[in-house]
């Protein structure tokens, strides 16, 4: 079974720094992988979805990356915003089903 | 940890028939659980907000009349997609909100891939 974590659980940083956010997963045939963010009480958003056969992708400060043969992904947020505090999620797709991670909490600070 | 119980994995229905999707917080009371799904090759997205005894909360898009959202107690929400068409084949995943202390958690049913002919 599709196993997925993500490190580390919590991070503080300050405003403007940038920062990687890790994903790892142990079956690497996936159809793809996608990056969430969940705000306190909502649902989660969709930031990023790589597809198998895709190595990055780039969404305004947003860069996500995917190494399928080492089962890693990686989040880059460049120059932090207090805006970005918030819990982020990965899932892998594999079949008809997904897996997330138990997620990162990010509190960037002013 | 947390167990979010959804049913059923899987359903074929034919056009225009209703199909109910159940999602059970099985340790734990949730009273906010979420509905996305995610058609292929796509991005899973949010359907709705669900609070129990109150009415959901759709995004942008998805109609209420179609998909009814039920929130009945604070262990069980029920999705339910009527009259269902072709195009409403889609993988559906609940979630459900825990909180601990000050510490949000989300966990997430195994999904329901619904088929309509």
């Amino acid at each position: 079974k599709q196993e997925v974590t993500q490190i580390p659980a919590a991070l503080s940083v300050p405003e403007g720094e940038n920062l990687v956010l890790n994903c790892s997963f142990t079956d690497s045939a996936i159809y793809n992988l996608q990056w969430f963010r969940q705000d306190p009480g909502k649902g989660l958003t969709s930031l990023l979805l790589i597809q198998s056969s895709q190595r990055e992708q780039t969404s305004g400060r947003l860069n996500a990356s995917l190494d399928k043969s080492s089962g890693r992904s990686t989040l880059y947020i460049a120059a932090s915003q207090p805006g970005d505090s918030a819990t982020y999620l990965c899932a892998v797709d594999g079949a008809n089903n997904l897996f997330f991670g138990t997620g990162t909490r990010l509190t960037v600070i002013p | 940890g947390a167990v979010v119980s959804q049913h059923p994995s899987r359903v074929i229905c034919k056009s225009g028939t209703s199909v109910k999707i159940e999602c059970r917080s099985l340790d734990f009371q949730a009273t906010t659980m979420f509905w996305y799904r995610q058609f292929p090759k796509q991005s899973l997205m949010l359907m709705a907000t669900s609070n129990e005894g109150s009415k959901a909360t759709y995004e942008q898009g998805v109609e209420k009349d179609k998909f009814l959202i039920n929130h009945a107690s604070l262990t069980l929400s029920t999705l339910t997609v009527t009259s269902a068409h072709p195009e409403d084949s889609s993988f559906y995943i609940c979630s459900a909100q825990a909180r601990t202390g000050e510490v949000e958690k989300l966990f997430f049913g195994s999904g329901t891939q619904l088929s309509v002919l």
